[in-house]
Parts: structure tokens; sequence; C-alpha cells
């Protein structure tokens, strides 16, 4: 049973609206939360993060919210840019340890100029 | 800097061949890991390392071994090959928060 939810396979925006990719986790104890970017053929690259004291986070385009009660995070880019077309994967951990970090499966983003 | 380089980009192996990935990092990183990314499913860890000398297993760690007898290296062996064992593999490295990973390993198994 995955941990970690992203329900939305794929999701497409017109370049400068806001791009809205969603996060579930079942496990209440996870505490700490990451968003990686991933372009084809690359590795992931780490974007933003959150901890449970916290329910947003903000840097630059990027604004990352968490719902600890529904243990639903989002990561919301604006104004949204062709070159943020990439998969995006959130991840969960119970402690700021890597090795106890849960990804989810990862939101195909297309942004349409 | 390079970063995280991963050893093959991509490799075809036959079921019962062994092999081994290498990853190395520039960055002084006492963290490493390995995953293991398919389809459908985020990445999931295979073995990881706290430190030179040491490694732990992650999640998935059955038909795999590892070593990383230098800080800036780690290797993921794979001593017979199966073909569940085909994935896309990527190794990364951590100091604080997020972890950079490498371009990633194509492996299939036949």
């Amino acid at each position: 049973d995955q941990q970690v939810k992203q329900n939305s396979p794929s999701l497409s925006v017109q370049e400068g609206r806001i791009s809205i990719l969603n996060c579930d986790y079942t496990n209440s104890m996870f505490d700490y939360f990451l968003w990686y970017k991933k372009y084809p053929a690359e590795g992931p690259t780490f974007l933003i993060s959150i901890s449970s004291i916290k329910d947003k986070n903000e840097d630059g385009r990027f604004t990352v919210f968490l719902n600890k009660s529904a243990k639903h995070l989002s990561l919301h880019i604006v104004p949204s840019q062709p070159g943020d077309s990439a998969v995006y994967f959130c991840a969960a951990s119970v402690g700021n340890y890597g090795q106890n970090f849960v990804f989810g499966p990862g939101t195909r983003l297309s942004v349409l100029p | 800097n390079a970063g995280v380089t991963q050893t093959p980009k991509f490799r075809v192996l036959k079921t019962g061949q062994s092999m081994t990935l290498l990853c190395a990092q520039d960055m002084n990183h006492e963290y490493m890991y390995w995953y293991r990314q398919d389809p459908g499913m985020g990445l999931r860890l295979i073995h990881y390392s706290v430190g030179e000398g040491t490694t732990a297993k992650g999640e998935v760690p059955d038909g795999y071994n590892v070593s990383r007898l230098k800080k800036q290296n780690f290797l993921l062996g794979l001593e017979s090959a199966a073909p569940s064992q085909t994935s896309v593999y990527f190794c990364a490295s951590s100091y604080g928060i997020g972890q950079y990973f490498g371009p990633g390993t194509r492996l299939t198994v036949t």
C-alpha cells in the first residue's frame, strides 16, 4: 500500500497560469516533506521542503502548502513557465533523514505556451 | 563540480550475469543512497550509507549488494541479475535537507 500518493499522473497548464500539484500521505508520523523535479534522462532535483511545524513555505515562484489534518500537501507554481514541464515527485519522511523518505509516483506537468 | 555521476548510463544484461554500478560524488557528502525507479512507482531505496565503510539495507535490498570503501564512491552490485531487476537506478548523496541525484542508469535484464 502506497504511503505517499500522487493521484494525478499528468497535468496540463497554460503558460502564465497557476500549476497545482497534489500529494496525499497516509502515515501521520511523517513530519518532513520534499518536492523534487525531474527532467527526462536526468536525476531528480530538490525543489522545496516543508516541515510539519509549518503550513506554508515559499521560494520564488514555488509554494508548498501542508494540511496535516487532511494529510495533504500541494505545490503551487505561479506563474507557470514552459521550463517547468517535468515530472514532480513528492516525498515524505519521519525525521529529516534521507534514508527515511518515501516517494510518490510522480505527476507529469506540461506547461503549454 | 560534477556533483553526482553514475557509470554506466545504459546496460543490457542476460539473466544470471553480474555487474557493478558505480556512483561518485565530489561534494564530500557523508550520506549516499541507491534507488530504483519503476513505471508508476516512486523511487524505492535499495541500500544506503551514512559514511565511509558503512552500509545499510533500504526498502528493497534483495538481490543487491553495496560497498562504500571510499567516501566519494558507492558501488551497487548485482551478483545474478534477474528480469525483475530491469529498472532505472539512481544514486544520490546528501548533507542536510534534500538529496543530490545522479543522472541514472537504465538497466535491462533479458
